[in-house]
């Protein structure tokens, strides 16, 4: 099992059209987790962090569940300028902050 | 602003021909990051520093190399770039608990 695995994605959404992302974790000892944007030849981009209460930000909501290991990113009213990849993005524990990166799902907003 | 900065931006390379990929950050973060990208796939980590400590991943090539001279600053040497070299280098950095924050990238071309 890949220890950080995503929708395979790609998705090609209408303007104003809500988009859920999902992603599963291996490592059940995980501590910290993690949403990044990455737009075509860029960096990575913090998004947002997820937290077990679950939490949003404008449009953007995301939630954890441990007990299933899940991380989900929704996005409502989807924007032309939402087109990117979405990272999902684990640490997996340690002070060292090494983090555990999904293969990312596309998104495209068509008009 | 407190950033991650990487340069050069653009690196053109000859086979075997070696080359450093340099990355500083002002964020006073103690731990720095050396990734490498390739087109869409996730963000390989090769090593890292926490403080002087160097921590290289097991399949990280020996070709690859880096040195941290002081807290601020990171190199990346690739001894003897070959054509599976060409990728994005990423260069991050945190405090070990929380979030990475990324430089923009070095794009190597391997010709």
């Amino acid at each position: 099992r890949k220890e950080v695995e995503q929708d395979p994605g790609p998705f090609n959404v209408p303007e104003g059209a809500t988009v859920a992302f999902n992603c599963t974790y291996s490592n059940s000892a995980s501590q910290s987790f993690f949403w990044y944007r990455q737009d075509c030849r860029k960096e990575p981009k913090l998004l947002m962090s997820v937290y077990s209460s679950g939490n949003e930000d404008g449009r953007f909501t995301a939630q954890l569940n441990r007990a299933s290991q899940y991380i989900s990113l929704l996005i409502r009213d989807s924007k032309l300028s939402d087109s990117a990849t979405y990272l999902c993005v684990v640490n997996p524990g340690g002070s060292q902050g090494n983090l555990i990166f999904g293969k990312g799902t596309k998104l495209s907003v068509k008009p | 602003d407190a950033m991650v900065i990487q340069n050069p931006r653009y690196q053109v390379t000859q086979f075997g021909k070696p080359v450093t990929l340099s990355c500083s950050q002002t964020l006073n973060h103690n731990v720095m990051y050396w990734y490498q990208q390739k087109s869409s796939q996730a963000p390989k980590l090769l090593f890292h520093y926490y403080d002087k400590d160097f921590n290289n991943e097991a399949d990280t090539p020996d070709n690859f190399q880096s040195r941290r001279p002081n807290t601020s600053f990171c190199f990346l040497d690739i001894r003897s770039p070959g054509l599976g070299d060409a990728a994005m280098y990423l260069c991050a950095s945190s405090t070990g608990y929380n979030e990475q924050f990324f430089g923009p990238g070095t794009r190597l071309t391997v010709l």
